[in-house]
């Protein structure tokens, strides 16, 4: 069955540390992954996907085929990144949208 | 950005009732919308898939005669949550796609079932 795992609901680090959040995903075919991101009080939004190889306010994120992961890295953590995180897998190649979402992680970014 | 909203954004209902929720984009046409349900410290589950002007796909497990889904225009989708029982008391968000593209995602609606 498809899933997405990650494996830490809540990630504590000091300012200025580097970050990174994991996801693992079981899923036999070419998917595409995606990292969704969910700041206080706001809607969920798309922080980046895989297929646009972009680094989205610092964050990267590389697919490892190999190892069926997808994680979020940050060389330099700011307290603005305290949000929510969300892992996500759409089975048909980002064609269809349709989303399978992790459980999230809590990112909070001491001063 | 394109911007979903969602009305009402929390609702309490009595069991047996019905409860409607809306869904639209406010500032692009959305051929897609997503349901999806969040149950406190779960993931978002996808409920339903529309497309405007046909039937919802709805993803095993989801029983398409309780839950509801119109998507008469381009701008519109609802799900009503027919003859709720406490178990369904949830956060639902719905999501909107204008094609390919990155979808959008409303605030969500808390529903209270009591």
């Amino acid at each position: 069955a498809q899933r997405v795992t990650q494996p830490e609901k809540l990630l504590s680090v000091f300012k200025g540390a580097p970050v990174e959040l994991k996801c693992n995903y079981s899923y036999s075919g070419s998917p595409e992954l995606f990292w969704y991101v969910q700041y206080s009080r706001q809607r969920l939004q798309l922080l980046l996907r895989h297929i646009s190889r972009e680094s989205i306010k610092g964050f990267t994120a590389d697919l490892n085929k190999g190892e069926t992961s997808f994680h979020l890295k940050k060389p330099f953590a700011q307290e603005e990144d305290s949000a929510m995180y969300y892992c996500a897998l759409d089975p048909f190649g980002g064609a269809t949208n349709k989303l399978i979402f992790g459980t999230g992680t809590l990112l909070a970014v001491q001063p | 950005g394109a911007v979903v909203s969602q009305h009402p954004s929390w609702v309490i209902c009595k069991s047996g009732t019905s409860v409607k929720i809306e869904c639209r984009s406010l500032d692009f046409q959305a051929t897609t919308m997503f349901w999806y349900r969040q149950f406190p410290k779960q993931s978002l589950m996808l409920m339903a898939t529309s497309n405007e002007g046909s039937k919802a796909t709805y993803e095993q497990g989801v029983e398409k005669d309780k839950f509801l889904i119109n998507h008469a225009s381009l701008t519109l989708s609802t799900l009503t949550v027919t003859s709720a029982h406490p178990e369904d008391s949830s956060f639902y968000i719905c999501s909107a796609s204008g094609g390919a593209d990155e979808q959008y995602f409303g605030p969500g609606t808390r529903l209270t079932v009591t």
